[in-house]
Parts: structure tokens; sequence; C-alpha cells
């Protein structure tokens, strides 16, 4: 089947240092890649995304690349802060039609002062 | 946070007994989904609804079915409890399906 695969799976950081998270994707039709930020006992919140027509997208601190050939799209957080400590989550279209979403199994982002 | 309710909130139940989990919207979107996220394997999709009676298999769909009668309701049942349903449960909805999803605050199911 389809699949996302998340790497690292931790990733312990001092604050200001910048931070990656990487993924793949399987499926070559997928076209769009969110990104989730889940505080602990918290409901998962987009951060960025990005269509496969655009090959990077930068908001502020965080920007996520994509390169279509490979199947990969990366997460990147430069100075980083306390306050960005939480588990990262990529993610990818997969169904024929486009509607629905594969997930990583996460990345836990420790980012000490 | 988008306009999406999970009752209940926090859940107990015994192998065996039928479980409802309800996913209420106010946004009128379209797309509703169900996850369960347990540690280790992210969010895995349940099952999603697509419009009103229309609902589709996700990866991990055995053991569980959906309904949905109405746009802002999408529910999900299991019909006899397994100790290995027991997850955090959350409900997404999006406008347009290839878009952004929004997620509910989640249900935390034990099953003894």
């Amino acid at each position: 089947g389809e699949n996302v695969e998340q790497h690292p799976s931790t990733l312990s950081v001092q604050e200001g240092d910048s931070a990656v998270i990487k993924c793949t994707y399987s499926d070559s039709a997928s076209n769009y890649f969110p990104w989730y930020k889940q505080e602990l006992g918290k409901r998962p919140q987009l951060i960025i995304d990005i269509r496969s027509n655009v090959g990077e997208k930068k908001d502020q601190r965080i920007a996520v690349t994509l390169n279509k050939t490979a199947k990969h799209f990366s997460l990147h957080i430069t100075e980083t802060q306390p306050e960005d400590s939480a588990v990262y989550f990529c993610a990818a279209t997969f169904n024929q039609a486009g509607t629905a979403l594969i997930f990583g199994k996460g990345t836990t982002l420790s980012v000490s002062s | 946070d988008a306009g999406i309710t999970q009752s209940p909130r926090h859940k107990v139940t015994e192998t065996g007994t039928p479980v409802t989990l309800r996913c209420h919207q106010t946004e009128n979107h379209r797309y509703m989904y169900w996850y369960r996220q347990d540690p280790g394997h992210g969010l895995r999709l349940i099952h999603y609804s697509y419009g009103v009676k229309d609902t589709d298999k996700g990866e991990v769909s055995d053991g569980y079915s959906v309904s949905r009668s109405k746009t802002e309701d999408f529910l999900l049942t299991l019909e006899s409890a397994t100790s290995s349903q027991t997850s955090v449960y959350f409900c997404a909805i999006s406008e347009t399906g290839g878009e952004t999803q929004y997620f509910g605050p989640g249900t935390r199911l034990l099953v003894l």
C-alpha cells in the first residue's frame, strides 16, 4: 500500500539551532503535502503545507521543500525556540481522488534552552 | 480552532461491547475523517466520508463502521470493542478533500 516514511523519529537541538525533518512518499500521484504540529495532549495543528507545483514555501521561521522527482519533502525550522518542542507529522494525499491523507509516524522535537 | 466537537471525550468500556463515537462540525465541510493515534504509529485513517451517505475505507478499517446521515455528523462505531482498539480517536474535516484537514479535540477510548 501507499506509505510515508518520516525521519528522524526523535530530534534534540539547542535553542537557536536549525531542525530538519524529512519525509518520503510512495504514491507518485500525491499532490498535497501538509505538516502538522502536535503538542502533548492536544490536537494536530497545521503549520505549513505545499502543493506539487511548488518547490519551496516559507512562513517566518519554518519552510518546506519538495522534490517530486525523488518523492521527498522536508520541514526546516530555523532559530528554534523551546515552544517548538512537539511532535511533527508529515502527510501526503494518497487516494485516487486526492481527498485523503496518509501520515508519517511523527518526529518528536525537543528544543533545550 | 474550526468548529469541530467530539463526544464523548473519554470513555472506558469492556471488551465485546459496542461503542459509538460522534464527530460534529459547524463548518459545513463536505469531507470528514476518522483517525486513530497510537504511540509509534502516528495517525492512521480508519474511514472517511465525502458527502452524506458517501463513505470509504482507510488503512485500518477492520472492526470499525461509520455512518453519515447529515453533513454535520460523522459517527464511528466499534461493533464489538477489543483491547487492540484502545486508542485516541481524532475526527477531522476538510472543505475540499485535497486541502487542509482540521482536527477535533480527540476521544480517549480504553477497552478493558
